[in-house]
């Protein structure tokens, strides 16, 4: 079965500073794989995904992410936080389920931006 | 906001009782999704209904069932309610039936407290 893990519960970063935020999969197919972004108080909003092709993807909010096969690993990086960052990150690889490819979360790595 | 609206957004009933979710799809979107959200078990995938057909189903109990309607709004059905079913229950739709390369639009959730 299809996993995914987030090492890292918290980050902490300073506004201005660089990110990197890890995910790895495990998944004996071809992964299809996702970043989300939760604010407190509200839903998922999709980040980026990966599906096939070029293995760095740019997303929204200035995100992008690499996949690498070797390492089973898709890392979310962005060259410079804003406080509005501050957020909980999910990582998930889509699977097929039935009719339907579902994503399978991580736990989720809570970002905190000092100012 | 993502279009997808959710109701209520806060329930506090007791053990033993029975309550109904709502959600409402974006405009034109045939899939709604399920999922539920706690502490314990992270973000994990209930069920998926594609145009008032069930299409795949995750890790929901027997005590929660759910349906689409012609109008392709949705409800998630708790019953035999458990202090463990307090969660946050987020509500999803995307445009077809549930393909990697579709996105899923997440709704600000329903937060359940079983006392």
């Amino acid at each position: 079965a299809q996993s995914v893990t987030q090492p890292d519960i918290h980050i902490t970063v300073s506004e201005g500073a660089s990110l990197e935020l890890r995910c790895n999969y495990s998944y004996g197919a071809t992964p299809y794989l996702f970043w989300y972004v939760q604010s407190p108080g509200q839903g998922l909003q999709l980040l980026l995904k990966y599906f096939s092709g070029d293995t760095l993807v740019q997303g929204i909010k200035g995100f992008e992410a690499e996949f690498k096969r070797s390492q089973s690993s898709f890392n979310l990086r962005k060259p410079s936080v804003h406080w509005s960052d501050a957020a909980e990150y999910f990582c998930a690889v889509g699977a097929k389920s039935g009719g339907s490819y579902i994503p399978t979360f991580g736990r989720g790595t809570s970002l905190i931006v000092h100012p | 906001d993502s279009g997808v609206t959710q109701t209520p957004k806060h329930l506090i009933t007791a053990t033993g009782q029975r309550v109904t979710l709502r959600c409402s799809p974006r405009s034109g979107d045939l899939s709604v999704y399920w999922y539920q959200q706690s502490l314990d078990q992270g973000l994990q995938f209930l069920i998926h209904y594609y145009n008032g057909e069930e299409r795949a189903k995750g890790n929901i109990l027997e005590r929660f069932s759910a349906q689409q309607f012609p109008d392709l709004h949705s409800e998630l059905n708790l019953s035999s309610l458990e202090l463990g079913d307090s969660a946050l229950y987020f509500c999803a739709s995307s445009v077809t039936t549930g393909q990697p390369q579709e996105t899923q639009y997440f709704g600000p959730g329903t937060r359940l407290l079983v006392l």
